[in-house]
């Protein structure tokens, strides 16, 4: 089967702790991505990555942090210095590098601060 | 903001009727996509239509793309209560050209 795993589904964090959420493709595509969804919102973009070992930062990347060791995995990193971290987190991936090409969406990891 | 604006922010039809959503975006684009999103899911891809081109197909979808107004439109036939979800439009246009997305269309399909 091919696509986006994210892990976990849920994930509760307490305030001052960082947090690490899972993506992995197995498609074989160059470019991964993290997004940020609030209610109601669309999209925003966190972290995104052209080629492994490189990333640069979207438009909401303050608090967050990113790896790109394998091409196969972009975990994203909820640090205590995000002021408002609850939201529904979305990976995803495209086959190039390039601008504006179809992106493929893992199932979300929604995160809860408590 | 860049962030692209659908019209209308909800519809409610009946199975078997026909729902058009509409996006408007503010940028030079290379292409436009739509998106169906299901509650607490994540985005599926539905269709993308080139900037040189005005009108595509896929089953019972049809998009529209109007360069000149800036605007595309989705079209679904014959709904149905599957079809029950968000339907985001997204364009290039951001930061080294990512794709940027809109709030979305919540289509309500009632049996």
């Amino acid at each position: 089967d091919g696509g986006i795993t994210q892990s976990p589904k849920y994930l509760f964090r307490k305030e001052g702790q960082n947090v690490t959420l899972s993506c992995e493709q197995n498609l074989n595509h160059d470019a991964m991505y993290w997004y940020r969804q609030d209610p109601g919102q669309g999209l925003r973009l966190i972290y995104y990555s052209q080629i492994v070992n490189d990333f640069q930062k979207g438009d909401i990347a303050e608090g967050y942090s990113v790896s790109r060791e394998k091409k196969e995995s972009f975990p994203l990193t909820v640090t205590s210095a995000q002021k408002n971290p609850t939201a529904f987190y979305l990976c995803a991936s495209s086959q190039w590098a390039g601008a504006s090409d179809t992106q493929y969406f893992g199932p979300g990891t929604r995160l809860t601060v408590l | 903001s860049q962030q692209g604006e659908e019209d209308p922010q909800a519809l409610s039809i009946q199975e078997g009727e026909n729902a058009t959503m509409n996006c408007s975006y503010k940028t030079s684009i290379n292409n436009l996509q739509w998106y169906r999103q299901n509650s607490g899911r994540g985005l599926v891809h539905l269709i993308l239509i080139r900037s040189n081109e005005r009108e595509k197909h896929s089953g019972r979808l049809r998009v529209t793309l109007d360069t000149s107004k800036k605007s595309s439109s989705l079209l679904i036939t014959a709904s149905r209560a599957a079809d029950t979800a968000s339907y985001p439009c997204a364009y290039g246009g951001g930061s080294q050209g990512n794709l940027i997305f809109g709030k979305g269309t919540k289509l309500s399909v009632k049996p």
